[in-house]
């Protein structure tokens, strides 16, 4: 079946302009992660959705990153007034509910400011 | 204390050879547990849940120890294409079940 889809899957940009990176996760899963990665680096948590609870935003950097999740389903990740310091890959991850569920990540939005 | 902690390595192995590493979680009422693979510039991968009573995939053994709060990965007759970054994620416990990844153990198998 389809797996978690990520657009786009490169994104070069300029500092000072705003970026929305999406993510579609696998059907009925209603979990979603995002993540980023900068070259070398381990995973940085960035928010969390968990059906219709409150969004866990406890990752977010700074109030220029903003992440929203539509009917259950596709989110959105935002950044402001990108800085080149935001360069890095954006993985998104969602999760059928159970314990013993894991996590599909997709495959990834690289974001590079210039 | 970080919530998963993780050994950053590098391990360098020779091939043919045995290698384990752990992972310790700070959150008693965790629920769940697995191991996951990144290769380099990829996404992260599951390689295998663990469950309480140890599990066994191929070369691949997981193990729980609850008492100690450390699971465990082993991996024999280690192969070149193990060379990977292994990632150790907890799930919370009931009514807070995000999963937490470790910083991931970098392993390298040496010809």
């Amino acid at each position: 079946g389809a797996g978690v889809s990520q657009s786009p899957s490169n994104k070069v940009t300029e500092k000072g302009k705003d970026v929305e990176l999406r993510c579609d996760p696998i059907s009925g899963h209603t979990a979603l992660y995002w993540y980023r990665q900068s070259l070398g680096q381990g995973l940085e948590f960035l928010i969390y959705f968990q059906g219709n609870s409150a969004p866990d935003k406890s990752g977010l950097p700074s109030d220029r990153f903003s992440a929203e999740r539509t009917g259950g389903s596709v989110s959105t990740l935002t950044i402001q007034r990108t800085q080149q310091e935001d360069s890095a890959v954006y993985l998104c991850a969602s999760s059928h509910p159970g314990t013993n569920s894991p996590l599909h990540f997709g495959n990834g939005t690289r974001l590079t400011v210039t | 204390r970080k919530e998963v902690e993780q050994d950053p390595g590098p391990f360098n192995v020779p091939e043919g050879a045995t290698v384990a590493f752990n992972c310790t979680y700070s959150n008693s009422a965790s629920q769940s547990f697995f191991w996951y693979r990144q290769d380099c510039r990829k996404e992260p991968k599951l390689l295998m849940s663990v469950y309480s009573s140890g599990n066994e995939d191929g070369r691949f053994t997981a193990q729980l120890n609850r008492a100690s709060q450390y699971i465990s990965l082993l991996i024999r007759d280690s192969k070149l294409s193990d060379s990977a970054t292994y990632l150790c994620v907890v799930r919370g416990n009931f009514g807070n079940e995000k999963l937490t990844f470790g910083t991931g153990t970098r392993l390298t198998i040496i010809p």
